[in-house]
């Protein structure tokens, strides 16, 4: 089955409002690592998160890896965070391959 | 600064003949990984590399070969392009350091086969 598992699949909100997008995954991961794709664009890397809660500007990953479950928390949000937001399993093994799920897509408007 | 860089950003190919896209990365990792991102599927992992030499299968390989001649380039070749291998693919390499972990992505490659 699908090994990574995004919601909502899409978020609209005015700026200026939270946004809170949840990734499960499955129990071979080793960390989950989150990305940002603009239409069109490639994949910018955001933060990455073996457990706990990590903070980098607006943005705080939490993953609780008992639960295999994690989240991003977009703090006050701004038009120029619309785009797709991405979460991956980092696989456990040597390779650290990314498993990805679908997305959540995020529109922010004025 | 360091980045992954592929080629070409656009082909079109025909179906039956032989594509082959380039990767080059600076950034010293020693895993490179080929992903394909399709509507409805999202990103796939079809090949991936540990190091010079190696190539590895991911999700979906069936149709597609690598090559990793050195610890900076990795290629993904299409033997005999078909339609349904219309796409956009991306090159990234990585590695986790710690609690934290490196990941770049190239641009993409689009890929139209008729």
């Amino acid at each position: 089955g699908q090994q990574v598992q995004q919601s909502p699949a899409s978020l609209v909100l005015q700026e200026g409002e939270n946004a809170e997008l949840q990734c499960n995954f499955s129990s071979t991961a080793t960390r989950l690592q989150w990305f940002y794709q603009r239409p069109g664009g490639s994949l910018v890397s955001l933060l990455s998160n073996p457990s706990g809660t990590k903070h980098t500007g607006r943005l705080t990953s939490t993953t609780v890896t008992k639960e295999r479950r994690g989240s991003l928390h977009i703090s006050s949000s701004q038009i120029t965070d619309s785009g797709t937001y991405l979460c991956a399993m980092v696989y456990q093994g040597g390779s650290a391959k990314l498993i990805f799920g679908e997305g959540t897509k995020l529109t922010v408007s004025s | 600064e360091a980045a992954v860089t592929q080629s070409p950003r656009n082909k079109v190919a025909v179906t039956g003949g032989k594509v082959t896209l380039s990767c080059n990365q600076t950034n010293n990792h020693n895993n490179m990984y080929w992903y394909r991102q399709d509507t409805g599927h999202g990103l796939r992992l079809i090949h991936y590399s540990y190091g010079a030499g190696s190539t590895e299968k991911g999700d979906i390989p069936d149709g597609y070969k690598a090559s990793r001649p050195s610890q900076e380039n990795f290629s993904l070749i299409l033997e005999l392009a078909t339609p349904s291998q219309t796409s956009v693919y991306f090159c990234a390499s990585g590695e986790p350091r710690g609690s934290d972990s490196d990941y770049t992505f190239g641009s993409g490659t689009r890929l139209l086969v008729i």
